[in-house]
């Protein structure tokens, strides 16, 4: 069974200080994806990204970057110069690419990263 | 594009009675799933329908039920509420099977 592990429960950093975010995942399948996810306080879960596991390009957006290693099953994000709206809870996910998966989303527990001025 | 939609956004119900929560998805997407994510539990996907059909379900009560309509719109419905039951519930639409899920605002509901 697939499983995603964000041991980090809660990071409290300055504003500018950069932060990274853990995120390691266990599945069986060989194909699968990887996402992540912001839940600012309103609730709405916020799309970031989407990696497939044949895809082990790092990917930069902005201020954000995303770093996937398979050899170690881990697909970290990372926030360079951090600001107060980048606070949120974010979510790792691992949806696997079996027919009987669908698009069926697990989650890890979450890591509530506070930026304080 | 317009985002998902969820009504209501916050309901307030006592023990025993049940609830019927919507969804419309993204205009063209075909797949709506459907999560509850409560303090506890964390974010927990409770079924997905495509074309009208329930294509994956997670580990919930038959309590729990879901529907799919010809345009896509989905509706959850939660019968003999328990005090456990009160969540925030999100529905997320991809335009297939597998695809990218887009999130909705969610639906806090409150069981008293």
């Amino acid at each position: 069974a697939q499983k995603v592990t964000q041991a980090q429960t809660e990071i409290s950093v300055v504003e500018k200080e950069d932060v990274t975010l853990d995120c390691v995942y266990e599945t069986r399948d060989t194909t699968y994806y990887l996402f992540w996810y912001k839940q600012p306080p309103s609730g709405e879960l916020v799309f970031l990204i989407r990696r497939n596991s044949f895809d082990e390009q790092n990917e930069i957006s902005g201020r954000y970057s995303w770093n996937f290693q398979k050899s170690t099953s881990s697909f970290n994000f990372t926030i360079t110069a951090s600001q107060v709206v980048d606070s949120a809870v974010y979510f790792c996910a691992l949806s696997e690419a079996q027919e009987t998966s669908g698009s069926r989303l697990t989650f890890g527990e979450g890591t509530q990263l506070t930026v304080n001025p | 594009k317009a985002g998902v939609t969820q009504t209501p956004r916050y309901l307030i119900k006592t023990r025993g009675q049940q609830v019927t929560l919507s969804c419309s998805p993204i205009s063209g997407h075909r797949s709506v799933s459907w999560y509850q994510q409560t303090p506890g539990q964390g974010l927990q996907f409770l079924f997905e329908y495509f074309s009208e059909t329930q294509r994956n379900k997670g580990n919930f009560p038959g309590r729990f039920s879901g529907r799919q309509f010809s345009n896509s719109r989905s509706e959850m419905n939660v019968s003999t509420l328990e005090l456990g039951d009160s969540a925030l519930y999100l529905c997320a639409s991809s335009s297939g099977l597998r695809g990218t899920q887009y999130f909705g605002p969610g639906t806090r509901l409150l069981v008293l």
